[in-house]
């Protein structure tokens, strides 16, 4: 119940097109949703992150969207590029329970081609 | 300053060593984490530090030995570790009452290395 499905494992897209990257979660205690990027060699970095009362949040190329019934939501990459070639994690956390753990998905490696 | 530093970058032990990895935040976070990722594995947590105390240990094994000096510093002391530990150690932190959630921000890592 605790682990948190993540599709595919990897991607590749070319320039300019949309990525997407799915997760899928069995604990409804679950209440912040997080996406993280990596890069080969460096610690992840915070992308964007959800709550369970919203259906959709954007940040610029990026786009949250949550699907509190199903359980599942899924990171949208707007006209990807060739530096947003990295890994990408989700993760989901009980924010509420105060224990302060990622339950992280298995990770994405996504390609943009040129 | 908004970043979360790391010391080393690299690290080259031998198995009878002892060496301390450093982690260090001026966010005024009260969390603070340490995890291990293996290549192409998403980072599994080891330990949490909740306002300087140990608040979760996910059964690491004693050769690893964290600790939170103060709110803006945390160590990982490592002693007789094995080949298999090999592998890239993030620190993070996070305010545990932020009003958006539980943002953990990370820091570079440190690459080590078990001969």
């Amino acid at each position: 119940q605790q682990q948190v499905k993540q599709s595919p494992q990897s991607l590749i897209v070319q320039k300019g097109g949309i990525s997407i990257i799915n997760c899928a979660y069995e604990n409804t205690a679950f209440d912040y949703f997080p996406w993280y990027q990596q890069f080969p060699g460096k610690g992840p970095a915070l992308l964007i992150a959800i709550r369970p009362d919203v259906s959709e949040k954007k940040e610029g190329r990026f786009t949250i969207s949550f699907n509190k019934s199903a359980k599942q939501f899924s990171l949208h990459i707007m006209d990807s590029q060739p530096g947003d070639s990295a890994t990408y994690f989700c993760a989901a956390s009980e924010v509420g329970s105060g224990t302060y753990k990622y339950i992280f998905g298995t990770g994405t490696r996504l390609k943009v081609l040129a | 300053d908004t970043e979360v530093t790391q010391t080393p970058k690299h690290l080259v032990m031998g198995m009878t060593n002892k060496k301390s990895l450093k982690c260090e935040q001026h966010m005024g976070h009260r969390a603070m984490y340490w995890y291990k990722q293996k290549a192409k594995k998403p980072p599994e947590l080891m330990f949490v530090y909740s306002y300087e105390k140990l608040s979760i240990n996910e059964s690491v094994p004693s050769r690893f030995s964290p600790e939170c000096p103060n709110s803006s510093l945390l160590n990982l002391h490592l002693h007789a570790l094995q080949p298999e530990d090999s592998a890239l150690y993030l620190c993070a932190s996070s305010h545990p009452l932020s009003g958006i959630g539980n943002e953990q921000f990370f820091g570079p890592g440190t690459r080590l290395t078990v001969l």
